[in-house]
């Protein structure tokens, strides 16, 4: 049974528009939300997070709503660029423990 | 944040052999994880490795297939042992470094080395 589900295997999107990536997730103990940028060749990076006690977090052009009473959570990327182009895993864990990932979703960004 | 580098960074193995994967870490970090990505899926978490006793392994993943050693804060190894071309996958390993800011908000972000490609023919 996946806790972390991202529905959207792919996402495409024009230069300079926004980009949503959804992830709903079933664990109601989860607390922390993060959300990861993979390149190929490249390990995850660390993009952005969001703790259960907040509903909102932004970093630049990268924000994170979070609806715990839905279990689901987006990353916003406004405007988007091309090279965000990558795939993005959103991931949650339990007290900083049991760290569970999404599939991710490949987001290509069109110039 | 933490500088991980691993070893190799690709590899082609024939089944039955077994491979060492190596984790460096450029500084100490309270905990260490070792997770596998196969085609197409998402990150998988093989196991959790403890500095001076036996790693904890997930639901799933033994220690006589998945050997996995931490004898300092900054190093770590995984083997794979008695490959099958299932075990091809991208092996990666992750740190959650020490935490000194009182802002628990960063508490929870893990770091990822680039990973290993094993394939096994």
């Amino acid at each position: 049974d996946q806790q972390v589900k991202q529905n959207s295997p792919s996402l495409s999107v024009q230069e300079g528009r926004i980009s949503i990536l959804n992830c709903d997730y079933t664990n109601s103990m989860f607390d922390y939300f993060l959300w990861y940028k993979k390149y190929p060749a490249e390990g995850p990076t660390f993009l952005i997070s969001i703790s259960s006690i907040k509903d909102k977090n932004e970093d630049g052009r990268f924000t994170v709503f979070l609806n715990k009473s839905a279990k689901h959570l987006s990353l916003h990327i406004v405007p988007s660029q091309p090279g965000d182009s990558a795939v993005y895993f959103c991931a949650a864990t339990s007290y900083g423990q049991n760290f569970v990932f999404g599939p991710g979703t490949r987001l290509s960004v069109l110039p | 944040s933490a500088v991980i580098s691993q070893k190799p960074s690709r590899d082609i193995c024939q089944r039955g052999t077994s491979l060492t994967i190596q984790c460096q870490v450029d500084s100490q970090v309270t905990m260490m994880f070792w997770y596998r990505q196969q085609p197409g899926q998402s990150l998988t978490l093989i196991a959790t490795a403890n500095q001076g006793s036996e790693a904890t392994y997930e639901s799933g993943f033994v220690i006589d297939k998945f050997p996995i050693s931490r004898p300092n804060l900054t190093f770590s190894t995984l083997t794979v042992s008695n490959m099958s071309p299932e075990d091809s996958s991208i092996y990666l390993c992750s740190v959650l470094p020490y935490q000194t800011s009182s802002d628990k908000s960063s508490y929870n972000e893990q770091f990822f080395g680039p990973g290993t490609r094993l394939t096994v023919l």
